[in-house]
C-alpha cells in the first residue's frame, strides 16, 4: 500500500516564475491538505480540498492556489514567486472524518532564486 | 485562537536514559493533539495521537504521550532513549471547528551515545 507521494522532489525556480506541485494521497483517504514549512520552521496550513473543492485556507496569499482532481490527487500552485517562497511543501492526506490522522508526504523542497 | 507551544528547541539526553520532549497548547473546546517526527530531509511520520479516553497514550517506536487538561499539556516521553530517536519532533493540535492542524516550532532531539 503506497503512502503518500510527491514530485518533484526538489525544484528550482526564479522570482516572478509561476510552480506546480503534484501530490497523490494513500490509498483510500479523499481529503489532502498542504502545508509550507520554512527552514527552521513548523509546517504552516495553506489550505485543504475534499471533494474537490477547497474546504480551509490558511493565512496565504491568492498566489496560492490548488486543485483536487477525480481520483482524490492534488495540485498546488504557486504565481509570481518570491525568494520567502522557498520551503519544503509537504502534502498530507487523512479521511475526512474527525479525529482521522493526516499522514505526510515526503515534500517537495522549492528554491527560488 | 488555536496555538501550539515547545517551549524547547532541543533537548539533549544520553542513550538508555528517559526523554521527555514537551508541548503545551491552547485550544477552544476539546483537543485533538498530534505528535510527529521528521527526520532530516523527510516528510513528517506520525508517532500518536490523543482523541478522547485514557490520558495516557501508547505510540509508535516505543513513544508514549501524557495528556494533562489541567495543565494543557501534552508531553512527548519514551523511557529509554535510542541514538536513532535522534530527529526533529512536532506537536500538532487539529482545530475541530475549521478542520486544520497548528503546528509547534518543533524541538530538535539529541541522543548521545
Amino acid at each position: 500500500d503506497a503512502g503518500v507521494t510527491q514530485s518533484p522532489t526538489h525544484l528550482i525556480k526564479t522570482r516572478g516564475q509561476q510552480v506546480t506541485l503534484r501530490c497523490s494521497p494513500k490509498s483510500g483517504h479523499d481529503t489532502v491538505s498542504w502545508y509550507q514549512q520554512a527552514l527552521g520552521q513548523g509546517p504552516q496550513f495553506i489550505f485543504q480540498y475534499y471533494e474537490e473543492e477547497e474546504r480551509q485556507r490558511g493565512n496565504f496569499p491568492d498566489r496560492f492556489s490548488g486543485h483536487q482532481f477525480p481520483n482524490y490527487s492534488s495540485e498546488l500552485n504557486v504565481n509570481a514567486l518570491l525568494l520567502g517562497d522557498s520551503a519544503l511543501y509537504l502534502c498530507a492526506s487523512s479521511l475526512v472524518e474527525w479525529g482521522e490522522t493526516q499522514y505526510f508526504g515526503p515534500g517537495t523542497r522549492l528554491l527560488v532564486l | 485562537a488555536q496555538s501550539v507551544a515547545q517551549p524547547e528547541d532541543q533537548v539533549n539526553v544520553a542513550e538508555g536514559n528517559p526523554l521527555t520532549v514537551k508541548c503545551t497548547y491552547s485550544v477552544s473546546g476539546n483537543p485533538y493533539l498530534f505528535w510527529y517526527v521528521q527526520y532530516p530531509n523527510r516528510g513528517l511520520q506520525f508517532l500518536l495521537k490523543y482523541i478522547t479516553g485514557d490520558n495516557l497514550v501508547k505510540g509508535s517506536y516505543g513513544f508514549e504521550a501524557e495528556f494533562n487538561k489541567s495543565q494543557t499539556s501534552f508531553h512527548l516521553k519514551k523511557p529509554s532513549a535510542l541514538v536513532s530517536d535522534s530527529a526533529l519532533y512536532f506537536c500538532a493540535v487539529r482545530d475541530m471547528d475549521f478542520n486544520k492542524f497548528y503546528f509547534g516550532s518543533g524541538t530538535k532531539l539529541n541522543v548521545k551515545p
